[in-house]
């Protein structure tokens, strides 16, 4: 993997579900892997900033991990609300390189 | 609200003109980044300041130019605009260019070309 990858691209869920998406990346010269949220008509907000192997980082029902070895992070969403439809990005700040994002849609 | 603000909110201009985009950081932020977001596209970076340095660059087009002031505000110049320019211009501010260091981002300006 060259560059950062998100999989998948767009996702719906019920409201309630548990889901998770990837984010994976070049396993060598690790630097800080960001998250943000993005809702629709606003601007991207930085949830999480993962640094070292084996981070596990959790913000209300929201929670990220990091494998810097083998190259993924994942965002997980327990019991997902409507207010979580979104489009989650992970990035690599340090050369500004953003994967295209996970679209995810929660139904009521 | 994270503190960045941008100015105009939105812009509506024709083919061939200039505009001046405004971003003012938050307030002890240093580094300064504006990206562009075009239609079902995501967010590309173009130039990033430090301390009123240049710092980084992306894909920034020659007809686009930025810089950041004393007071650490930036402005992002557009010229000989082409419609393909219409789209979302995000400034975000961080304290350092650090790679763990948190980018705050505005609101965004929305620019039309007609």
């Amino acid at each position: 993997i060259l560059n950062v990858e998100q999989s998948p691209q767009s996702l719906h869920v019920q409201e309630g579900d548990s889901t998770n998406f990837t984010c994976s990346f070049p396993s060598s010269n690790f630097y800080a892997l960001h998250w943000y949220r993005w809702e629709t008509a606003k601007s991207p907000e930085a949830l999480f900033v993962m640094t070292l192997n084996g981070d596990e980082k959790k913000k209300g029902r929201i929670s990220a991990t990091l494998n810097t070895k083998e190259g993924y992070s994942y965002l997980y969403i327990k019991g997902s609300q409507p207010e979580d439809s979104a489009t989650y990005l992970c990035a690599f700040i340090h050369d500004m390189r953003f994967g295209a994002g996970t679209r995810l849609t929660v139904k009521p | 609200d994270s503190g960045v603000t941008q100015t105009p909110k939105h812009l509506i201009t024709a083919t061939g003109q200039r505009v001046t985009l405004r971003c003012s950081p938050r307030s002890g932020d240093l580094s300064v980044y504006w990206y562009q977001q075009s239609l079902d596209q995501g967010l590309q970076f173009l130039i990033q300041y430090y301390n009123g340095e240049e710092r980084a660059k992306g894909n920034i087009l020659e007809r686009f130019s930025a810089q950041q002031f004393p007071d650490l505000h930036s402005e992002l110049n557009l010229s000989s605009l082409e419609l393909g320019d219409s789209a979302l211009y995000f400034c975000a501010s961080s304290v350092h260019p650090g790679s763990t260091d948190t980018q705050y981002f505005g609101p965004g300006t929305r620019l039309t070309v007609l």
